[in-house]
């Protein structure tokens, strides 16, 4: 069945040190999407891409899909303590769900 | 303009009871979730619904059920809580198909904890 892979499950950074996860899929996407989860909050959507090889930037967070539409990373330049928080990927086929990565917890040390 | 809203926020239940998780959305989205998140685990969808009177089966359904007699709400109901199911329940909600890049709203979550 569908699978989607998240890596790192856990990441402890300095404040103002990079930050990177990667979401891996076993089948090909029609779109992938990005949510954030706040410590003790609920997910929240920050972004989708749609198209091979396509790259977003919101601010400091930059969100790649690969060029086989199967894999994608979301990187966070200088982390800030307002990062913290568990971010997933989602991936969709064209269903009528999408299927979640595990998440990375993101914990950064001031 | 509430979004997604989930009732109770907290329980405690002993094995065996019931109860019941009531999930409503004001923004007259047709696919309608129940997920379950523990720790490790990421996010598992329990069933969900595309539109009213429709449900269906996501990745981990047993032991739950689910209704959606009116747009608005859906319902989740564990008719004999077991342990296993301690854990953090999210409601969310879509406009149509998020596979097709829809986005899926999140209600703020219920914590069940069964003794």
């Amino acid at each position: 069945g569908q699978q989607v892979m998240q890596i790192p499950q856990y990441q402890h950074v300095q404040e103002g040190e990079d930050f990177t996860t990667y979401c891996n899929s076993s089948t090909t996407l029609s779109n992938i999407q990005w949510y954030k989860q706040r410590p003790g909050g609920h997910p929240v959507f920050l972004i989708q891409l749609v198209k091979s090889g396509e790259v977003k930037k919101q601010k400091r967070l930059t969100f790649q899909f690969g060029e086989a539409k199967k894999n994608s990373s979301l990187h966070i330049t200088a982390t800030q303590t307002t990062d913290v928080g568990t971010y997933f990927c989602a991936g969709g086929t064209g269903a009528n769900n999408l299927f979640f990565g595990t998440g990375t917890r993101l914990t950064v040390i001031p | 303009n509430a979004g997604v809203t989930q009732t109770p926020k907290f329980r405690v239940l002993k094995t065996g009871q019931s109860m019941t998780l009531l999930c409503a959305q004001d923004m007259n989205h047709e696919y309608m979730y129940w997920y379950r998140q523990d720790p490790g685990m990421g996010l598992r969808l329990i069933h969900y619904s595309v539109g009213e009177g429709t449900t269906a089966k996501g990745e981990v359904p047993d032991g739950y059920n689910v209704s959606r007699l009116k747009k608005q709400n859906f319902l989740l109901g564990l008719e004999s809580a077991a342990p296993s199911q301690t854990s953090v329940y999210f409601c969310a909600s879509s406009i149509d198909r998020p596979g097709s890049g829809n986005t899926i709203y999140f209600g703020e979550g219920s914590w069940l904890t069964v003794v």
